[in-house]
């Protein structure tokens, strides 16, 4: 069974623009949340979908946001680019949003110029 | 709120040292749910364990290793007999068991280990 997938891997942007993120879960799994990781911060939560619907949210500024599709595939969106926002970006996949075994993928690294 | 501290920042072994990753959380649950990932150089974090509050059993996966202490709010890791393949940061984590919280994890700064042959 194919593991939770990140597109793109790698991603350089520059201040001011918008970037978005895409997740495939794992088949099968209907929740998908999202991680940023800096080495200031560490990992910290985004938020989560279940059924193309937000469940919870972490402490970001509205510039974040994100969505999920009818098959589960996720996106986040990073609004008006700025230099903190360089991270690697994850996302996580459980089968529903009781189960909390949830299952990496490798990572979006952006890079903000 | 919730906390995860992992005070060791980096750790060195030697290949076949024994090797335990210290995890102290703090919450105010009674139900919530502790966990252990390993995030190697390629970036994705690796599931481990996943523990209950109520599940103060130590458990034992081939080298791996764990022990839930509740009295002192720690979940400490062991690798017995490390290999250089252990090398990577690891993380522990803690989710609440409040449904709409289960996947909101909380995460410690991570432990790197360095596992040298």
């Amino acid at each position: 069974k194919a593991g939770v997938t990140q597109t793109p891997r790698y991603l350089i942007k520059t201040r001011g623009q918008q970037v978005t993120l895409s997740c495939s879960p794992i088949s099968g799994h209907r929740s998908v949340s999202w991680y940023q990781q800096t080495p200031g911060q560490g990992l910290q939560f985004l938020f989560e979908y279940f059924s193309e619907t937000q469940r919870n949210k972490g402490n970001f500024p509205g510039r974040f946001s994100g969505r999920q599709f009818s098959n589960s595939r996720s996106e986040m969106n990073v609004s008006t680019l700025e230099l903190g926002d360089s991270a690697l970006y994850l996302c996580a996949s459980s089968l529903h949003a009781g189960d909390n075994e949830q299952f990496f993928g490798p990572g979006t690294r952006l890079t903000v110029l | 709120a919730q906390k995860v501290t992992q005070a060791q920042t980096e750790i060195s072994v030697v290949e076949k040292e024994d090797v335990t990753l210290d995890c102290v959380y703090e919450t105010r649950d009674t139900t919530y749910y502790l966990f252990w990932y390993k995030q190697p150089p390629s970036g994705e974090l690796v599931f481990l364990i996943r523990r209950n509050s109520f599940d103060e059993q130590n458990e034992i996966s081939g080298r791996y290793s764990w022990n839930f202490q509740k009295s002192t709010s720690s979940f400490n890791f062991t690798i017995t007999a490390s290999q250089v393949v252990d090398s990577a940061v690891y993380f522990c984590a803690l989710s609440e068991a409040y449904i709409y919280n289960f996947n909101k994890f909380y995460f410690g700064s991570g432990t790197k280990l360095n596992v040298k042959p």
